[in-house]
């Protein structure tokens, strides 16, 4: 069936240090791509997505492009803060399927 | 703008009692899911309703029922509480469609003893 695998965390960094966190999927067919953020104690979040191949999804900062031919969605982000300090969840959906998520890698930022 | 209504936030239940969680969004949403969390685990899906009067099984639906009461609301029953329930539950809801964003309530933080 489908699968998203992210790297494990807690990935740990200071603040202004460039961020990746891999993402690659197994999809029968070409899935949109969403990465969701979790800050403490709250729900989650639409950071950005991305639907057909070579698209970039962007937001505050943060970066993913949607690879097919590595099947994968890595999120960047250039410059991290203590803010971006969360848990970042990486997932795929198939038309009118549910979300299939990964299992979360937990960011640490420190000053 | 409340989006996704989540009620309890917090519950403390013992082994065999039963309790409903409420589910409630204001986005008029066809699709709305109940997933839980746990450490290591991700979110996993434990049923879905596609569209209003329609539920299905997810990954992980043993010990749990839903109802789909109306468009808006989706609540999740625990019949008799096990300590392997104690989790996070977060409901979710989007339109219908591959690119569509979900929408995730606070979650409630459920803690079986």
């Amino acid at each position: 069936g489908d699968s998203v695998t992210q790297m494990e965390g807690p990935v740990t960094l200071s603040e202004e240090a460039f961020l990746t966190i891999n993402c690659t999927y197994t999809a029968t067919g070409y899935p949109s791509l969403f990465w969701y953020v979790q800050y403490p104690g709250e729900g989650l979040q639409l950071l950005l997505k991305a639907t057909k191949a070579d698209d970039k999804g962007s937001n505050k900062g943060f970066e993913a492009t949607y690879r097919k031919e590595t099947t994968s969605f890595h999120l960047e982000k250039g410059s991290v803060q203590v803010s971006d300090s969360a848990v970042y969840f990486c997932a795929l959906k198939l038309g009118y399927s549910t979300l299939t998520f990964g299992k979360g890698t937990m960011l640490l930022v420190s000053p | 703008n409340a989006g996704v209504t989540q009620t309890p936030k917090f519950q403390v239940l013992k082994t065999g009692q039963s309790m409903t969680l409420q589910c409630a969004q204001d986005m008029n949403h066809n699709s709305m899911y109940w997933y839980r969390q746990d450490p290591g685990m991700g979110l996993r899906l434990i049923y879905y309703s596609a569209s209003e009067g329609t539920t299905d099984k997810g990954e992980v639906p043993n010990g749990y029922n839903v109802s789909r009461l109306n468009k808006r609301e989706f609540s999740l029953r625990l019949e008799s509480a096990a300590p392997s329930q104690t989790s996070v539950y977060f409901c979710a809801s989007n339109r219908a469609g591959g690119s569509t964003e979900a929408f995730f309530g606070q979650g409630t933080r459920l803690t079986v003893v």
